[in-house]
């Protein structure tokens, strides 16, 4: 099984701060990383797929970079709505794993 | 506007069964592959099981395979969880998840359910 690993598990951050967030798979899964973002009590929601690309209806402070085995997913400018858990996906080879997820608090 | 909705959770003795079901709506079901990704409590996502849009294709996590079992109908637009000798670690929020892209899918989910609680306990 691919083996992926986020960091930080957890950050403290201020509105309008730049959060980035590491994802880091155990071999080469190519760009087939995707990002969700989860808020306690409901399903997860997707924010980028295929490394970079937004879904639609996500904001565009939001991106995605990386290939191979290291990803990042930035928040541009933190916004209240945005403290949450973040949890990156392959999608490269089944079974398809979850990295641990990475809670992002109010400072 | 894509809807699912899970039901059919509980608690269950270890050993026991359930079935769960996700009813979905707003997409044409039998074009899209779904799956079910599970929540223990306070931790992280795990993805369970997979079927593709016409239901010919499924695979499962080692942690589940020969134990559950995932269908779908697509004339009743809902897809099944069948859960067998329930574990204590089998004890989670159960999502259903619609794949972004059609077919037998690539396991990019765009559209998930609120969740559905199985509590295997004694």
């Amino acid at each position: 099984d691919i083996q992926m690993t986020q960091s930080p598990s957890s950050l403290s951050a201020s509105v309008g701060d730049r959060v980035t967030i590491t994802c880091r798979a155990s071999q080469s899964i190519s760009r087939n990383l995707n990002w969700y973002q989860q808020k306690p009590g409901r399903g997860p929601k997707l924010l980028i797929y295929v490394a970079s690309s937004l879904q639609s209806g996500v904001p565009s402070r939001f991106s995605g970079s990386g290939s191979g085995t290291d990803f990042t997913l930035t928040i541009s400018s933190l916004q209240p709505e945005d403290f949450a858990t973040y949890y990156c996906q392959q999608s490269y080879s089944t079974p398809r794993t979850f990295g641990q997820g990475t809670k992002v608090e109010i400072k | 506007e894509v809807q699912l909705l899970e039901s059919g959770g509980g608690l269950v003795q270890p050993g026991g069964s359930l079935r769960l079901s996700c009813a979905a709506s707003g997409f044409t079901f039998s074009s899209y592959a779904m799956s079910w990704v599970r929540q223990a409590p306070g931790k992280g996502l795990e993805w369970v099981s997979g079927i593709s849009g016409s239901g010919g294709s499924t695979n499962y996590a080692d942690s589940v395979k020969g134990r559950f079992t995932i269908s779908r109908d697509n004339s009743g637009n809902t897809l099944y969880l069948q859960l067998n000798t329930l574990r204590a670690e089998d004890t989670a929020v159960y999502y259903c998840a619609k794949d972004k892209r059609g077919g037998n899918g690539d396991y990019v989910f765009d559209s998930w359910g609120q969740g559905t609680l199985v509590t295997v306990s004694s």
